[in-house]
Formats: structure tokens, sequence, C-alpha cells
């Protein structure tokens, strides 16, 4: 079946604009975590949804930083006023539920700003 | 989550078996092993994981030793297509503030030659 996909591969702004990056989960998969991994360092955690539950911010960086999930669906992470330091490759995962269900990844998003 | 030692980096020649170390001295009872891998420019590929008993899959063997503070990836036949970095996760259960994310460290960076 379907992987998970994430849109657009590869995005390239402006220092100050704001960039939307998505993740289509795999059909049924009920949790979904955004990670971030900047040039030459390791994967870092940044939001997680399960269902209708309250999502875990805990590794957002920034109040520019934000996500949403429509429906249990597709996710959005959104990013305002980019900067520099936010440049680095935006990957999505996906499970079947909590706990420790198997992660599977998209081939995430890179973003560089300019 | 517990904290693991792999090798910085490791070379194996095609056609032999590539068998990646990890240390995780700190484990407790209720945590598992996972491995993923990440080839060059793509997102975390899952391989394998087990609890304390040897693993076994199309595309690896886990072998976790009886003390479970360490345990070994074993590619059996490895290919130039199994270069790639490859991570060593501890993962305890999905309550409290975990939620079941992946904390991924530096991992191996395997080169298969021929």
């Amino acid at each position: 079946g379907a992987g998970v996909s994430q849109s657009p591969s590869n995005k390239v702004t402006e220092k100050g604009k704001d960039v939307e990056l998505r993740c289509d989960p795999i059909s049924g998969h009920t949790a979904l975590y955004w990670y971030r991994q900047s040039l030459g360092q390791g994967l870092e955690f940044l939001i997680y949804f399960q269902g209708n539950s309250a999502p875990d911010k805990s590794g957002l960086p920034s109040d520019r930083f934000s996500a949403e999930r429509t429906g249990g669906s597709v996710s959005t992470l959104t990013i305002q006023r980019t900067q520099q330091e936010d440049s680095a490759v935006y990957l999505c995962a996906t499970a079947r539920g909590v706990g420790r269900e198997t992660q599977y990844f998209g081939p995430g998003t890179r973003l560089l700003v300019l | 989550d517990a904290k693991t030692t792999q090798p910085t980096s490791m070379d194996c020649a095609e056609g032999r078996a590539a068998n990646l170390p990890c240390n995780h001295s700190t484990i407790s009872g209720n945590e598992y092993v996972y491995w993923y891998r990440q080839i060059h420019s793509q997102g975390p590929q899952y391989i394998i994981h087990g609890l304390k008993n040897n693993e076994t899959n199309e595309m690896a063997s886990l072998i976790i030793t009886e003390d479970r503070k360490s345990s070994t990836l074993i590619l059996p036949h490895a290919t130039l297509r199994d270069t790639a970095v490859y991570y060593c996760i501890v993962r305890g259960n999905a309550g409290g503030t975990s939620y079941g994310k992946l904390t991924f460290g530096q991992g191996t960076i395997l080169t298969v030659h021929p």
C-alpha cells in the first residue's frame, strides 16, 4: 500500500516568510509525528498527534512553529517568519497507534531558508 | 528512554555479513530495542525490533544479550544498497511524557564496499 507522503519535497524560501509543510499518513494510522533533521545533526522530535487527544508539542523549538491535523488524517506543519536556522529536513512519521507501534517515515521536505 | 552507544562508522565488504553493535547498559525491563536506518536523502526506514529474544525478519537479525545491555544487528549478506546510517534506539512505553516518540542518536555510518 501507499506509504507516508510529504509535500513539497523541496522548499526554498526567503527569511521572514511563512511556510507550510504537508504530511499524508498511511491510511488507518492514528499516530502522527513530526521530526526535524538539521545538516549533520540527528533527528529531533517536534510534535505528536494521537487521534483526538491534545497533541504533544514539547519538541517545538519556538512559538513560530505550529502544527495541526485535520480530521485525524492530513497534518500541516507551519513555520512563521522563517529564520535561516530553520533550514533542515522535516520528516513525518505515522503509526497504527500509541506506544511501541512501528513508525513509518515519509521522504521528508527539505527546507532552505535564504 | 535509555541512552545507546554505537560506533561512529564501520566498513563491510559486499556479500559479507555486517554486524553492527549497540550498547544500552541502562535499559529497563519494559524497554524494547529498535533499529532504523537512513539511506542518504531518504527518511528513516524501520528494520527490526526486539525485547529479549533474538529476532529475524527478511531484512536482518537482531541478537540481544541475555542481560539486555547490548545488542547486535546483523545484515547477513550486505549489498552496496545497505550503505546507510544505522540507528539503535531504546524505546519505552507511551505512557507519561514519552508518547512513543523516537529518540535518535548519531548512529553508525555503515559503508559497504565492492
